[in-house]
């Protein structure tokens, strides 16, 4: 079975500041990554995922994230937030075959201070 | 594209009534997911259906829980009785191809469902 970690519920940051969002998985067969991201009051929509090839994944809105398997770590990071980052991010993780059940971790709060 | 139509935004019943939500997918999307989030859990998957046929209902709580698909616009997921510890919010998501084998698939979420069991 996966199992996803994101061991940070909530981070604070000031707007212009860097950040990296904290997420580690734990599998026995191949899987794909996922970092989702929702606004208040909405579903979440994807930031980016990692399927194969480069371990540096590039996505929406600047974010980026780095696959590490090594570390199993799929951290998500972004060099200059904005007060519009303030939103839960998810990370997720689903096997590379067989069943479409998504995983999702229990989600890390960013809040971007002024 | 409406995106993913979900109903009621909110409802509120008495412990023991029955629930029904509703899920309308993209057009031409074939997997549909049910979520449902609470603080203590996060976000846990319920069922997901591939082509209208439920795939794997491993994650439905209990059988007071079921969810229909009966045809590829429209699926319910419904709790009859409904307890206080069902309060959530329930997400429907769907997909093409299940939203993985390419850079150009992923879930389309709904708005939720805010779901109050007093």
């Amino acid at each position: 079975a996966q199992s996803v970690t994101q061991l940070d519920s909530q981070v604070p940051v000031f707007e212009e500041a860097p950040v990296e969002l904290r997420c580690n998985y734990s599998s026995s067969v191949s899987v794909y990554l996922f970092w989702y991201v929702q606004y208040p009051n909405q579903g979440l929509q994807l930031l980016l995922k990692y399927l194969s090839g480069s371990t540096l994944v590039k996505g929406i809105n600047g974010f980026e994230a780095e696959f590490n398997k090594s570390q199993t770590s799929f951290h998500l990071r972004k060099p200059s937030v904005h007060i519009s980052d303030t939103a839960e991010y998810f990370c997720a993780v689903s096997r590379a075959s067989g069943t479409y059940k998504y995983i999702f971790g229990t989600g890390t709060r960013l809040k971007v201070l002024a | 594209d409406a995106g993913v139509i979900q109903s009621p935004r909110h409802e509120v019943t008495e412990m023991g009534q029955e629930v029904t939500l509703r899920c309308k997918p993209i057009s031409g999307h074939d997997y549909l997911f049910w979520y449902r989030q609470t603080m203590m859990r996060g976000l846990e998957l319920l069922i997901y259906f591939n082509n209208n046929v439920p795939i794997d209902d491993s994650g439905m709580p209990e059988d007071r829980f079921s969810a229909k698909m009966p045809n590829a616009s429209f699926s319910t997921l419904k709790i009859q009785p409904s307890e206080p510890r069902d309060s959530a919010v329930y997400f429907c998501a769907s997909s093409v191809g299940g939203g993985r084998k390419s850079t150009n698939e992923k879930l389309f979420f709904g708005s939720g469902t805010q779901l109050s069991v007093l």
